[in-house]
């Protein structure tokens, strides 16, 4: 079964507001990758997170490492329709080849 | 670059009639891989490939057979198909040196009746 646990499942917003998304595990999570997956589209690489506590931007993203390294975080400031998509997390357990172990995804709506 | 492509695009099935979903990339990636997608279910790994040659089973590998016929191409086969494999399939790959993410192809949305 999955072991990464990724919530909450579904977020509605108003644009403008913020948005947040938790990826949560009850072991620890070796590097995590996050994916975007627009509506109908297919998934788009975001980051890859890989030390304790690290903190990544990319504009209005903030992605984050729990100190733990047993949860990460995908935040998102003041969103815009174009956030409109499902947002997963991907833990790789260390894997040399590339396996990643996938949350079930928060599926986001933004209402203009 | 096309990237990661797949065929057919959509394709419906009779339970029990068999199909290959084809995949191609032309970024000369070593590893590829084939998930399915079923709703509130994120992704899950039904087989993989590390190199030329090599194959391995994921997470949900029953029901599916796999070939790497070459570096570029990596096929999946349902040789008798059930209702349950109904879902869209996505083939990804990844380059291996100083590279991590995945990158995937379009879908092929499969429903089996």
């Amino acid at each position: 079964g999955q072991q990464v646990m990724q919530i909450p499942q579904y977020q509605h917003v108003q644009e403008g507001e913020d948005f947040t998304t938790y990826c949560n595990s009850s072991t620890t999570l070796s590097n995590i990758q996050w994916y975007k997956q627009r509506p109908g589209g297919h998934p788009v690489f975001l980051i890859q997170l890989v030390k304790s506590g690290e903190v990544k931007k990319q504009k209005r993203l903030t992605f984050q490492f729990g100190e733990a390294k047993k949860n990460s975080s995908l935040h998102i400031t003041a969103t815009q329709t174009t956030d409109v998509g499902t947002y997963f997390c991907a833990d790789d357990r260390g894997s040399t080849l590339g396996r990643l172990y996938f949350g079930r995804g928060t599926q986001l709506t933004v209402w203009p | 670059n096309a990237g990661v492509t797949q065929t057919p695009k959509f394709q419906v099935l009779k339970t029990g009639q068999s199909m290959t979903l084809q995949c191609a990339q032309d970024m000369n990636h070593n590893s590829m891989y084939w998930y399915r997608q079923d709703p509130g279910m994120g992704l899950r790994l039904i087989y993989y490939s590390a190199s030329e040659g090599t194959t391995d089973k994921g997470e949900v590998p029953n029901g599916y057979n796999v070939s790497r016929l070459n570096k570029r191409e990596f096929s999946l086969r349902l040789e008798s198909a059930a209702p349950s494999q109904t879902s869209v399939y996505f083939c990804a790959s990844r380059r291996d040196r100083g590279g991590y993410e995945q990158y995937f192809g379009p879908g092929t949305r499969l429903t089996v009746t």
